[in-house]
Protein backbone atom coordinates (compact mmCIF):
# COMPACT_ATOMS: atom_id res chain seq x y z
CA UNK A 1 0.00 0.00 0.00
CA UNK A 2 1.79 3.78 -0.88
CA UNK A 3 0.77 6.19 1.38
CA UNK A 4 2.40 8.57 3.77
CA UNK A 5 3.40 7.87 7.35
CA UNK A 6 3.93 10.42 10.22
CA UNK A 7 4.89 9.29 13.50
CA UNK A 8 3.95 9.29 16.06
CA UNK A 9 0.20 10.86 16.25
CA UNK A 10 0.54 12.38 19.44
CA UNK A 11 3.75 13.96 20.92
CA UNK A 12 4.47 15.72 24.51
CA UNK A 13 7.15 17.97 25.38
CA UNK A 14 8.53 20.55 27.54
CA UNK A 15 9.07 24.10 26.69
CA UNK A 16 12.92 24.69 25.61
CA UNK A 17 13.20 21.26 24.16
CA UNK A 18 13.91 20.34 20.32
CA UNK A 19 11.47 18.08 18.56
CA UNK A 20 11.72 16.14 15.46
CA UNK A 21 8.62 15.21 13.33
CA UNK A 22 8.96 11.99 10.68
CA UNK A 23 7.08 11.79 7.74
CA UNK A 24 8.13 8.98 5.35
CA UNK A 25 6.53 8.27 1.75
CA UNK A 26 6.47 5.13 -0.47
CA UNK A 27 4.92 7.12 -3.47
CA UNK A 28 8.13 7.56 -5.19
CA UNK A 29 7.12 11.53 -4.98
CA UNK A 30 9.87 14.32 -5.38
CA UNK A 31 7.93 17.07 -3.43
CA UNK A 32 7.05 16.83 0.16
CA UNK A 33 5.45 19.82 2.29
CA UNK A 34 5.30 20.35 5.96
CA UNK A 35 2.02 22.23 7.33
CA UNK A 36 0.85 23.78 10.59
CA UNK A 37 -2.70 23.74 11.31
CA UNK A 38 -3.77 25.28 14.15
CA UNK A 39 -7.64 25.34 16.14
CA UNK A 40 -9.88 26.88 13.56
CA UNK A 41 -7.74 27.81 10.62
CA UNK A 42 -6.33 26.75 7.75
CA UNK A 43 -3.26 25.24 6.98
CA UNK A 44 0.02 27.11 7.30
CA UNK A 45 3.30 26.44 4.57
CA UNK A 46 6.30 25.71 6.64
CA UNK A 47 9.15 24.33 4.24
CA UNK A 48 9.07 22.48 1.34
CA UNK A 49 11.01 20.64 -0.87
CA UNK A 50 11.22 19.68 -4.53
CA UNK A 51 13.75 17.46 -4.75
CA UNK A 52 16.03 15.84 -2.87
CA UNK A 53 18.93 17.89 -0.76
CA UNK A 54 16.92 21.11 -1.82
CA UNK A 55 14.40 22.33 0.45
CA UNK A 56 13.13 26.44 0.50
CA UNK A 57 11.24 28.36 3.56
CA UNK A 58 7.18 28.15 3.47
CA UNK A 59 5.05 31.32 5.14
CA UNK A 60 6.38 30.54 8.97
CA UNK A 61 9.56 28.74 9.00
CA UNK A 62 10.94 30.31 11.66
CA UNK A 63 12.04 28.24 14.68
CA UNK A 64 11.68 25.53 12.13
CA UNK A 65 14.37 23.14 10.28
CA UNK A 66 13.94 20.55 7.90
CA UNK A 67 16.24 18.25 5.71
CA UNK A 68 15.67 16.47 2.80
CA UNK A 69 18.32 13.39 2.52
CA UNK A 70 16.58 10.51 0.96
CA UNK A 71 13.58 10.85 -1.59
CA UNK A 72 11.00 9.32 1.07
CA UNK A 73 12.03 11.34 4.26
CA UNK A 74 11.21 14.84 5.34
CA UNK A 75 12.04 15.16 8.77
CA UNK A 76 10.83 18.34 10.54
CA UNK A 77 12.35 19.91 13.70
CA UNK A 78 10.77 22.18 15.87
CA UNK A 79 13.04 23.74 17.68
CA UNK A 80 13.28 25.81 21.15
CA UNK A 81 12.93 29.07 19.00
CA UNK A 82 9.39 28.59 17.88
CA UNK A 83 7.42 30.67 20.05
CA UNK A 84 3.81 28.86 19.64
CA UNK A 85 4.77 25.11 18.92
CA UNK A 86 1.93 23.22 20.03
CA UNK A 87 -0.72 22.35 16.61
CA UNK A 88 -1.52 19.62 14.39
CA UNK A 89 1.35 19.30 11.83
CA UNK A 90 0.61 17.55 8.34
CA UNK A 91 3.23 16.10 5.84
CA UNK A 92 2.34 15.99 2.07
CA UNK A 93 3.90 14.67 -1.13
CA UNK A 94 3.13 15.66 -4.91
CA UNK A 95 3.87 13.76 -8.02
CA UNK A 96 3.78 15.87 -11.03
CA UNK A 97 0.08 17.01 -11.14
CA UNK A 98 -1.50 19.22 -8.69
CA UNK A 99 -2.82 17.32 -5.89
CA UNK A 100 -1.01 16.90 -2.50
CA UNK A 101 -1.55 13.35 -0.64
CA UNK A 102 -1.70 13.99 3.32
CA UNK A 103 -0.07 11.99 6.03
CA UNK A 104 -2.63 11.44 9.09
CA UNK A 105 -0.64 14.54 11.27
CA UNK A 106 0.96 14.43 14.79
CA UNK A 107 -0.56 16.69 17.31
CA UNK A 108 2.40 18.50 19.29
CA UNK A 109 1.74 19.72 22.81
CA UNK A 110 4.60 21.52 24.69
CA UNK A 111 3.90 22.42 28.09
CA UNK B 1 -0.34 39.65 1.15
CA UNK B 2 -2.14 36.56 -0.24
CA UNK B 3 -6.19 36.09 1.14
CA UNK B 4 -8.66 33.72 0.28
CA UNK B 5 -11.99 33.97 2.26
CA UNK B 6 -14.48 31.25 2.86
CA UNK B 7 -17.73 31.18 5.17
CA UNK B 8 -16.99 29.83 8.31
CA UNK B 9 -19.66 27.81 8.67
CA UNK B 10 -22.65 26.24 6.55
CA UNK B 11 -25.74 24.13 7.22
CA UNK B 12 -27.95 22.05 5.23
CA UNK B 13 -30.15 18.65 5.36
CA UNK B 14 -29.63 15.48 3.81
CA UNK B 15 -30.29 15.24 0.38
CA UNK B 16 -29.58 19.30 -0.22
CA UNK B 17 -27.66 21.12 -2.37
CA UNK B 18 -25.12 23.57 -0.70
CA UNK B 19 -22.71 26.01 -2.31
CA UNK B 20 -19.29 27.08 -0.57
CA UNK B 21 -17.77 29.77 -2.21
CA UNK B 22 -13.77 31.34 -2.19
CA UNK B 23 -12.99 34.36 -3.04
CA UNK B 24 -8.83 35.18 -3.66
CA UNK B 25 -6.13 37.54 -4.07
CA UNK B 26 -2.60 36.17 -3.75
CA UNK B 27 0.34 36.80 -6.48
CA UNK B 28 0.53 34.16 -8.55
CA UNK B 29 -2.01 32.00 -9.80
CA UNK B 30 -1.78 28.32 -11.14
CA UNK B 31 -5.53 26.72 -10.16
CA UNK B 32 -7.67 26.49 -7.61
CA UNK B 33 -8.26 23.41 -5.60
CA UNK B 34 -10.52 21.50 -2.90
CA UNK B 35 -10.13 19.67 -0.27
CA UNK B 36 -12.43 17.94 2.24
CA UNK B 37 -11.17 17.65 6.09
CA UNK B 38 -13.13 15.68 8.54
CA UNK B 39 -12.30 16.28 12.41
CA UNK B 40 -8.73 15.58 13.28
CA UNK B 41 -8.17 13.90 9.94
CA UNK B 42 -6.24 14.39 6.97
CA UNK B 43 -6.89 16.78 4.02
CA UNK B 44 -8.38 15.09 1.09
CA UNK B 45 -8.18 16.34 -2.33
CA UNK B 46 -11.70 17.03 -4.11
CA UNK B 47 -10.97 19.24 -6.94
CA UNK B 48 -8.73 21.38 -8.89
CA UNK B 49 -9.90 24.15 -11.72
CA UNK B 50 -7.10 25.56 -13.77
CA UNK B 51 -9.31 27.29 -16.41
CA UNK B 52 -12.73 29.09 -16.11
CA UNK B 53 -15.59 26.98 -15.85
CA UNK B 54 -17.40 23.98 -13.71
CA UNK B 55 -15.91 20.81 -13.10
CA UNK B 56 -17.70 17.68 -11.97
CA UNK B 57 -16.51 14.30 -9.87
CA UNK B 58 -19.66 12.93 -8.70
CA UNK B 59 -22.03 14.35 -6.32
CA UNK B 60 -19.55 17.47 -6.07
CA UNK B 61 -18.81 20.12 -8.67
CA UNK B 62 -16.16 22.91 -8.50
CA UNK B 63 -16.29 26.26 -10.63
CA UNK B 64 -13.76 28.79 -11.03
CA UNK B 65 -13.94 32.26 -13.00
CA UNK B 66 -10.31 34.09 -13.22
CA UNK B 67 -11.54 37.42 -13.60
CA UNK B 68 -13.20 37.75 -10.48
CA UNK B 69 -10.98 36.06 -8.76
CA UNK B 70 -13.72 33.37 -7.25
CA UNK B 71 -14.56 29.52 -6.72
CA UNK B 72 -16.99 27.60 -5.03
CA UNK B 73 -17.47 23.78 -4.53
CA UNK B 74 -21.30 22.51 -5.16
CA UNK B 75 -22.09 19.47 -3.00
CA UNK B 76 -25.58 17.63 -4.23
CA UNK B 77 -27.38 14.82 -2.38
CA UNK B 78 -25.78 15.54 0.80
CA UNK B 79 -25.39 12.42 3.13
CA UNK B 80 -24.23 12.64 6.92
CA UNK B 81 -20.74 11.92 5.84
CA UNK B 82 -20.30 14.91 4.36
CA UNK B 83 -20.35 16.81 7.09
CA UNK B 84 -16.70 18.27 7.41
CA UNK B 85 -14.67 20.83 7.28
CA UNK B 86 -14.11 21.79 3.15
CA UNK B 87 -10.52 24.20 2.09
CA UNK B 88 -10.30 26.45 -0.74
CA UNK B 89 -6.53 26.69 -1.86
CA UNK B 90 -4.71 28.14 -4.89
CA UNK B 91 -1.86 26.71 -6.09
CA UNK B 92 1.12 29.83 -6.65
CA UNK B 93 4.55 29.32 -8.17
CA UNK B 94 6.40 26.28 -7.64
CA UNK B 95 3.50 24.17 -6.72
CA UNK B 96 2.98 26.15 -3.69
CA UNK B 97 -0.36 26.00 -1.93
CA UNK B 98 -2.10 28.88 0.03
CA UNK B 99 -5.23 28.09 1.89
CA UNK B 100 -8.15 29.41 2.98
CA UNK B 101 -9.05 29.09 6.85
CA UNK B 102 -11.88 26.23 5.68
CA UNK B 103 -15.76 26.12 5.88
CA UNK B 104 -17.21 23.66 8.46
CA UNK B 105 -20.50 21.79 6.75
CA UNK B 106 -22.93 20.49 9.34
CA UNK B 107 -25.55 18.12 7.45
CA UNK B 108 -28.49 17.30 9.89
CA UNK B 109 -30.62 14.77 9.37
Amino acid sequence: DGGITQSPKYLFRKEGQNVTLSCEQNLNHDAMYWYRQDPGQGLRLIYYSQIVNDFQKGDIAEGYSVSREKKESFPLTVTSAQKNPTAFYLCASRDRDHEQYFGPGTRLTVT
Amino acid sequence: GQSLEQPSEVTAVEGAIVQINCTYQTSGFYGLSWYQQHDGGAPTFLSYNALDGLEETGRFSSFLSRSDSYGYLLLQELQMKDSASYFCAVTTGFQKLVFGTGTRLLVSP
